[in-house]
């Protein structure tokens, strides 16, 4: 099973500031099958990132992946009001698997 | 508008059954994989089970293998999770998800639940 680390577990950050939040695999993740999902509290996840770096339909150009093989990465280059939430990494190369989470909090 | 809509009663006891339903309306549900992803409180997401498209093929975590039974009718568009000897650890938001196939583009708004005595 490839386990996901993502860091750091908490970001805190300002509106209008740059976001770069990292995903490690344990192993290559085949083909790039890496996707990102927002969750807000009490609220189900949302796709943000598909295939490492395409932005699911509807997403903001502010958001981007980026990253293959072992090292991913998601960047939000000016946060806004709405952006404050949690971010999973996942892999699908294999089996499913999820990251434990960033949590991007209001500084 | 694609919606994912679960269902299921929300407190068993440990050992009980329990089986969830999730009602797809929006979109042709029979062309998708089916997912169900967990997450307990306060925890991140786990990925449960998915079925394929017509049904013919199923997957699972094995924290779940043998406990946990996928299934989906493709003419009443629903998809179904029969949970047997519920544990405590069990506990925790259930969403379906639609796959494509093994990443999820829609989600439903989860339904709780609760393993407790």
């Amino acid at each position: 099973e490839i386990v996901l680390t993502q860091s750091p577990g908490t970001l805190s950050l300002s509106a209008g500031e740059r976001a770069t939040l990292s995903c490690r695999a344990s192993q290559s993740v085949s083909s790039s099958y890496l996707a990102w999902y927002q969750q807000k509290p009490g609220q189900a996840p949302r796709l943000l990132i598909y295939g490492a770096s395409t932005r699911a339909t509807g997403i903001p150009d502010r958001f981007s992946g980026s990253g293959s093989g072992t090292d991913f990465t998601l960047t939000i280059s000016r946060l806004e009001p709405e952006d404050f939430a949690v971010y999973y990494c996942q892999q699908y190369g294999g089996s499913v698997t999820f990251g434990g989470g960033t949590k991007v909090e209001i500084k | 508008e694609v919606q994912l809509v679960e269902s299921g009663v929300g407190l068993v006891q440990p050992g009980g059954s329990l089986r969830l339903s999730c009602a797809a309306s929006g979109f042709t549900f029979s062309d998708y994989w089916m997912h169900w992803v967990r997450q307990a409180p306060g925890q991140g997401l786990v990925w449960v089970s998915r079925v394929n498209s017509d049904g013919s093929s199923t997957s699972y975590a094995d924290s779940v293998k043998g406990r946990f039974t996928i299934s989906r009718d493709n003419a009443k568009n629903m998809l179904y999770l029969q949970m047997n000897s519920l544990r405590a650890e069990d506990t925790a938001v259930f969403y379906c998800a639609r796959g494509l196939p093994m990443f999820f583009d829609r989600w439903g708004q989860g339904t709780l639940v609760t393993v407790s005595s």
